[in-house]
């Protein structure tokens, strides 16, 4: 069973920084696997914020950015804002099986 | 602007069929994407269950594959869900969504929908 592994909590300071991975049981993540990121707060469903591993919706904020970091997907929030507070899903494609797998989630604190 | 509402049942009995429709508005399904249904069990994360393309093509969980059925009814612009011999661990917010069929990406979100299965 294929199991995508993101870091359970971050923190970061207001202004600040911060970079969430996605990394895939069967080996290092590429553009193959086609990476979406989600933001989700409490309460609501699941906001779409990059796909095709760097790629933003017309209404992402700028300050997100998804890249490939040593063998995983990756987000990066730069200048974070107290709003960013959520809980962050990456989303990778296995084409042999056609399905989709989801990250067990990062929660994110501004503090 | 697109829109997903997912309705149906908020309760279901176990060992019972779940039953779910979305309806998708400010896009005709006929034109394209994949109409993928996700869960998230209270608390805990997301769970991709499956999808359908217009034409009828699906895709499932290998988890969950034995149990369920997506289908698409194009005249009404909606696709459903089927899920048979629930248990508690299937309760759940189950969201439709809108994916790209070449760029895999996933855009548009409905709004979710809770089940409980409780007898």
């Amino acid at each position: 069973q294929t199991v995508v592994t993101q870091e359970p909590s971050l923190t970061v300071s207001p202004g600040g920084t911060v970079t969430l991975t996605c990394a895939s049981s069967t080996g290092a993540v590429t553009s193959d696997y086609f990476p979406n990121w989600f933001q989700q707060k409490p309460g609501q469903a699941p906001r779409a914020l990059i796909y095709g591993t760097s790629n933003k919706h017309s209404w992402t904020p700028a300050r997100f950015s998804g890249s490939l970091l040593g063998g995983k997907a990756a987000l990066t929030l730069s200048g974070v804002q107290p709003e960013d507070e959520a809980e962050y899903y990456c989303l990778l494609y296995y084409g042999g099986d056609q399905q989709s797998v989801f990250g067990g989630g990062t929660k994110l604190t501004v503090l | 602007q697109v829109q997903l509402q997912e309705s149906g049942p908020g309760l279901v009995k176990p060992s019972e069929t779940l039953s779910l429709t979305c309806a998708v508005s400010g896009y005709s399904i006929s034109s394209g994407f994949y109409w993928d249904w996700i869960r998230q069990p209270p608390g805990k994360g997301l769970e991709w269950i499956g999808n359908i393309y217009h034409s009828g093509s699906t895709f499932y969980n290998p988890s969950l594959k034995s149990r369920v059925t997506i289908s698409v009814d194009t005249s009404k612009n909606q696709f459903s869900l089927k899920l048979n011999s629930v248990t508690a661990a299937d309760t759940a917010v189950y969201y439709c969504a809108r994916q790209g069929a070449s760029t895999k990406h996933v855009d548009y979100w409905g709004q979710g929908i809770l089940v409980i299965v409780s007898s």
